[in-house]
């Protein structure tokens, strides 16, 4: 059974502040990374994807990822209160069944203002 | 405006009835694919497509059935023997075939048993 797990939370953070969250997956061959955002009774929304070892940059967003360590995280910097959500992480591989994307069970990120 | 339209929004099922919820996507994507989620949990896969007339099942398909007889859609449908439906139910889609692509989500359909 592939496997994704996150720290379910709560993580608080001070308005302005730096989120770290964090996701390990059970299955080498996973092949892309996704962070999802997903506000409370509504869906997910993509914020950041990464494929390949190393940091990825986007706005105050940053993913990085290692795969030989199958641990991919997510830096939120200068963080606003409308950053509090729940932090999804999901895991694809490759065709057929391996191309499923497989979730972890979220981290509830509060910043308080 | 290309993307995925569930419908309805919220469902009441009566016990013992089967109720079907709709998933229409117009973004070309090959693979669709239902969740259910509850409270305070993650994504859990229930059924997947990768093609027209072909479907899988994923790890909770008791109690629910699918069908894909268009590319557009893949409606599921929440039989009377799924004893526990009450859930946030999100169809997703993906271009399948090529391994980086992310899931695209629909709005969700939030069933309530009563």
């Amino acid at each position: 059974q592939k496997e994704v797990e996150q720290n379910s939370g709560p993580l608080s953070v001070p308005e302005g502040a730096i989120a770290s969250l964090n996701c390990t997956y059970s299955d080498r061959g996973s092949q892309s990374f996704f962070w999802y955002r997903q506000y409370s009774g509504k869906s997910p929304e993509l914020i950041m994807s990464i494929y390949s070892n190393g940091d990825k940059e986007d706005g105050r967003f940053t993913a990085q990822l290692n795969k030989a360590s199958q641990y991919v995280s997510l830096l939120i910097r200068d963080s606003q209160p409308s950053d509090s959500a729940t932090y999804l992480c999901a895991v694809r591989g490759y065709g057929g069944s391996q191309g499923n994307l497989i979730f972890g069970k979220g981290t509830k990120l509060s910043v308080k203002p | 405006d290309g993307g995925i339209t569930q419908s309805p929004k919220y469902l009441f099922r009566k016990e013992g009835q089967n109720v079907t919820l709709s998933c229409e996507q117009n973004l070309n994507h090959d693979a669709m694919y239902w969740y259910r989620q509850d409270p305070g949990q993650g994504l859990r896969l229930i059924y997947y497509s990768q093609i027209v007339n072909d479907f899988q099942k994923g790890d909770i398909a008791e109690g629910y059935s699918v069908s894909r007889e268009k590319k557009e859609s893949f409606p599921l449908t929440v039989t009377s023997a799924q004893k526990n439906p009450t859930a946030f139910y999100l169809c997703a889609s993906t271009i399948e075939g090529v391994g980086y692509t992310e899931a695209f989500f629909g709005q969700g359909t939030r069933l309530t048993v009563v």
